[in-house]
């Protein structure tokens, strides 16, 4: 069935640091690819999104490209700053079941 | 606007007792959809609605029910409350189904069932 699994967290990182959380899927024909971020006490926000393979979407300096040979959106950012502390979700959707599958979520804090 | 709204922000049930959550959203959303998040397993959907006066399950239904009399609002309940459902429970809209397809998340209700 579909699928979507992402890194455990907590992930730990300094104020200015690279950050990689990788997500990778399981899924039946060609899905789109979200990452969602949930920030302290707030629902889930859409981060950035590809709908098709080699696709990149980016935002607040976030991107993540859709790798069809490798089955994997990973979300990167070169500099992470302390309000990017949150839970980030990798999630697919799939036009035949018309429905979003999300990953368990990762955790990241970034420290000053 | 508003965006989506959840009433009520907590509450603490005991088991057996009922209660309603309702979700509002003002973008004249076709489908809603509620979800419930709990630590390691990221979102799973309970039901959704495509449309004013339609339901349907998600992956996990069981004890809960669900109405959309209107298009706006979209009414979870728990007849029978159970431990197993302390959860946070999260309502999303769509204005469509599509592979463009963005959901909007309210703030969640926390519930918690002794």
């Amino acid at each position: 069935g579909n699928s979507v699994t992402q890194m455990e967290g907590p992930v730990t990182l300094s104020e200015e640091a690279f950050l990689t959380i990788n997500c990778t899927y399981t899924a039946t024909g060609y899905p789109s690819l979200f990452w969602y971020v949930q920030y302290p006490g707030e629902g889930l926000q859409l981060l950035l999104k590809a709908t098709k393979a080699d696709d990149k979407g980016s935002n607040k300096g976030f991107e993540a490209t859709y790798r069809k040979e490798t089955t994997s959106f990973h979300l990167e950012k070169g500099s992470v700053q302390v309000s990017d502390s949150a839970v980030y979700f990798c999630a697919l959707f799939y036009n035949q079941g018309g429905k979003l599958i999300f990953g368990q979520g990762t955790e990241l804090s970034v420290k000053p | 606007n508003a965006g989506v709204t959840q009433t009520p922000k907590f509450r603490v049930l005991k088991t057996g007792q009922s209660m309603t959550l309702l979700c509002a959203q003002d973008m004249n959303h076709e489908y809603m959809y509620w979800y419930r998040q709990d630590p390691g397993m990221g979102l799973r959907l309970i039901h959704y609605s495509v449309g004013e006066g339609t339901t349907a399950k998600g992956e996990v239904p069981d004890g809960y029910n669900v109405s959309r009399l209107k298009k706006q609002n979209f009414l979870l309940g728990l007849e029978s409350a159970a431990p197993s459902q302390t959860s946070v429970y999260f309502c999303a809209s769509s204005y469509h189904l599509g592979q463009y397809n963005e959901q909007f998340f309210g703030p969640g209700t926390r519930l918690t069932v002794l």
